[in-house]
């Protein structure tokens, strides 16, 4: 089975820190995706990555980067964190292809509390 | 603007059929997924409808209808491990996910 990792399930940090979430999958998938899930909300992408060092912003990129140095892994980062970015972060990968369902496989979630 | 709309809890019997219902107004079509999601857990893959029809998976089946913008997930013989979110999401004109808020299903014994 395909397996996506988020290294962190559960952070707490203050306004104004640099928090990295990290995701990795081990399914050699060339797309990768960071999604924010807020109740109430659908899933809003934030970034999506077809290849490595490669990067396009998603619907809600503000306040937020990544970094794809290896195909594996996908890395979200808040460079100064805001209290209005506490919510659970879902990474997700999927194979490339041109037609087709291209399926998602997420990862459990990194829930963010920003003080 | 694009739109998803799936009824925000459903209640249900254990050993009973639910109809969960999804609505979409999006710029082009390509594809409608259905996904599960356990509390706490990652969203998991549950069906992909491109075409009009009922496609069916065991006790789960999934219904769309492109012309009228419309969508449901059946459940069928309801069990407990049913109690999750289910959302729907479509793939625009572009490939675009647009996402549902998501429906809450609860199975009471």
């Amino acid at each position: 089975d395909v397996k996506v990792t988020q290294s962190s399930r559960y952070l707490v940090k203050r306004t104004g820190e640099k928090v990295f979430l990290e995701c990795v999958q081990d399914m050699d998938h060339e797309n990768m995706f960071w999604y924010r899930q807020d109740p109430g909300l659908g899933l809003r992408l934030i970034y999506f990555s077809y290849d490595v060092k490669m990067k396009e912003k998603g619907d809600i990129p503000e306040g937020y980067s990544v970094s794809r140095e290896k195909k594996e892994r996908f890395s979200l980062i808040l460079e100064s964190a805001s209290t209005n970015q506490t919510s659970m972060y879902l990474c997700a990968s999927s194979l490339w292809s041109d037609s087709g369902a291209n399926v998602l496989t997420f990862g459990a979630g990194s829930r963010l509390t920003v003080l | 603007g694009q739109n998803i709309d799936q009824p925000t809890e459903m209640t249900a019997t254990e050993g009973a059929i639910v109809q969960i219902n999804c609505t979409y107004q999006t710029s082009g079509f390509n594809g409608l997924f259905w996904y599960q999601q356990h509390a706490g857990e990652a969203p998991t893959f549950l069906s992909y409808n491109v075409l009009d029809g009922l496609e069916e998976k065991g006790r789960f089946s999934s219904f769309l209808s492109r012309s009228k913008g419309y969508s449901y997930l059946l459940l069928k013989e309801l069990q407990m491990k049913d109690s999750a979110s289910y959302l729907c999401a479509v793939r625009d004109g572009n490939y675009q996910l647009i996402w549902g808020a998501g429906t809450k299903l609860i199975i009471k014994p």
